[in-house]
């Protein structure tokens, strides 16, 4: 299995307060991706990263920022928590892009908002 | 943008029975294709990995072709187990990596 570390993995929090969750990799790869999953919706992409402070917007961005100071490190924080962002949330990581590498998945996060 | 599809949403088979998993995809210029297996409240496992270039890979039981043409993946589970009850995903990448997901098939294996 990919070295994928993700914590917490699981968080009850409160309405409005801020949440941080942390995606580790012990593989060195380039590209790690913040996904969500939701029942009808499926899994869906929030931030990517391709490099240490290189980080861009996915399909469900709103509400969420991201920061990787670290190869190994994949920060995703909800700024102000609301009930909407109660989901399971997913870190992968890729070795390369453009077809050439598989991605793998963590365990995943499972964040309730009350 | 690619768009990706699955049917059936959902297949009970008996044990031993082989498993076929469908999954279209829209744009055909694909890079690779990728199968996930997931377990109730578990991560995505990647099960195979087929590369644009490819039209088959294989790991055990499990058999994955490629069609870029008819723009179809189909998974084949050979001998189906109860173990193999789980939901499959399929997924394809933009050139940033990014998936686009299949909403999978989720599978039950009857003993």
């Amino acid at each position: 299995d990919a070295g994928i570390t993700q914590s917490p993995r699981h968080k009850v929090t409160e309405t409005g307060t801020p949440v941080t969750l942390r995606c580790h990799q012990t593989e060195n790869h380039r590209y790690m991706y913040w996904y969500r999953q939701d029942p009808g919706h499926g899994l869906r992409l929030i931030h990517y990263s391709y490099g240490v402070k290189d980080t861009d917007k996915g399909e469900v961005s709103d509400g969420y920022s991201v920061s990787r100071s670290k190869t190994e490190d994949f920060l995703l924080t909800l700024e102000s928590a609301t009930s909407s962002q109660t989901s399971v949330y997913f870190c992968a990581i890729s070795e390369s892009i453009g077809g050439g590498g598989a991605a793998f998945f963590g365990q995943g996060t499972r964040l309730t908002v009350v | 943008k690619q768009e990706v599809t699955q049917i059936p949403a959902a297949l009970s088979v008996p044990e031993g029975e082989n498993l076929v998993l469908n999954c279209s995809f829209t744009d055909s210029a694909i890079y690779n294709l990728q199968w996930f297996r997931q377990d109730p409240g578990k991560g995505l496992t990647s099960l195979l990995l087929i590369q644009s270039s490819q039209r088959e890979q294989t790991s055990g039981r499990l058999n994955a072709s490629l069609d870029k043409s008819s723009g179809r993946s189909t998974l084949y589970i050979a001998a189906s187990q109860p173990g193999d009850s789980a939901t499959y995903l399929c997924a394809a990448p933009d050139s940033w990596g990014k998936l686009q997901f299949g909403a999978g098939t989720q599978v039950v294996v009857t003993p």
